[in-house]
């Protein structure tokens, strides 16, 4: 189906590890954000893209990297892990910011420890 | 405060009732969301809203620019209604549309049988 599929979707890591999570969308959109969503507060944005090779930072990039080398993927790094990047994350696309809704992925459910 | 915040944060309702959930901010925007998220699911979008009112099935969406409010409503609530609504804005700053979205905290709804 298309859509918007992010993996894995759990993992746990130990403090100062490293991982990328993968987006991968085949609607053919321009737009790609990463979002992290915590206990009491919106979703918050990490990095997006407006385009292939093309990334920048959000609300929280601090501790995290991104990627756009293909348009239908977004890889979002941690290159060492802290307990404080214990969050779901969140990828979402669309084709057009203005006219177009958001499709988000199921979800990355990553535990520090 | 918030940018965005919604009311009520819990909400419990009997199947079959008429149920509202309201969203407030107050910065200028372009547009308007409200998402819908499933316990331990993916996040789904609902309405993308700049003006009036939209419906779809048994939901209908509301914004009043002028008041800085939107409303969701249901419908003949079902047990399956049952999750967390996310209202979401995007600013508009010096008159334009920016990438980012604000996002409320969510409502919980429970719609019991």
């Amino acid at each position: 189906n298309a859509g918007v599929t992010q993996t894995p979707k759990f993992r746990v890591l130990k403090t100062g590890q490293s991982m990328t999570l993968l987006c991968a969308q085949d609607m053919n959109h321009e737009y790609m954000y990463w979002y992290r969503q915590d206990p009491g507060m919106g979703l918050r944005l990490i990095h997006y893209s407006v385009g292939e090779g093309t990334t920048a930072k959000g609300e929280v990039p601090d501790g995290y990297n991104v990627s756009r080398l293909k348009k239908q993927n977004f890889l979002l790094g941690l290159e060492s892990a802290a307990p404080s990047q214990t969050s779901v994350y969140f990828c979402a696309s669309t084709l057009d910011v203005f006219n177009y809704g958001y499709t988000f992925g199921s979800g990355t459910r990553l535990t520090v420890v | 405060k918030n940018e965005v915040e919604q009311s009520p944060q819990n909400l419990t309702a009997q199947e079959g009732e008429f149920i509202t959930i309201n969203c407030s901010y107050s910065v200028g925007i372009s547009a308007l969301h409200w998402l819908q998220q499933h316990p331990g699911g993916g996040i789904v979008s609902l309405f993308m809203l700049s003006s009036g009112k939209k419906k779809h099935g048994r939901l209908i969406a509301t914004i009043n620019i002028q008041e800085k409010h939107s409303s969701l409503h249901i419908t003949a609530s079902h047990p399956r209604d049952s999750a967390v609504y996310i209202c979401a804005v995007r600013s508009a700053e010096y008159g334009g549309a920016t990438n980012k979205l604000i996002f409320g905290t969510g409502t919980l709804l429970a719609v019991q049988p």
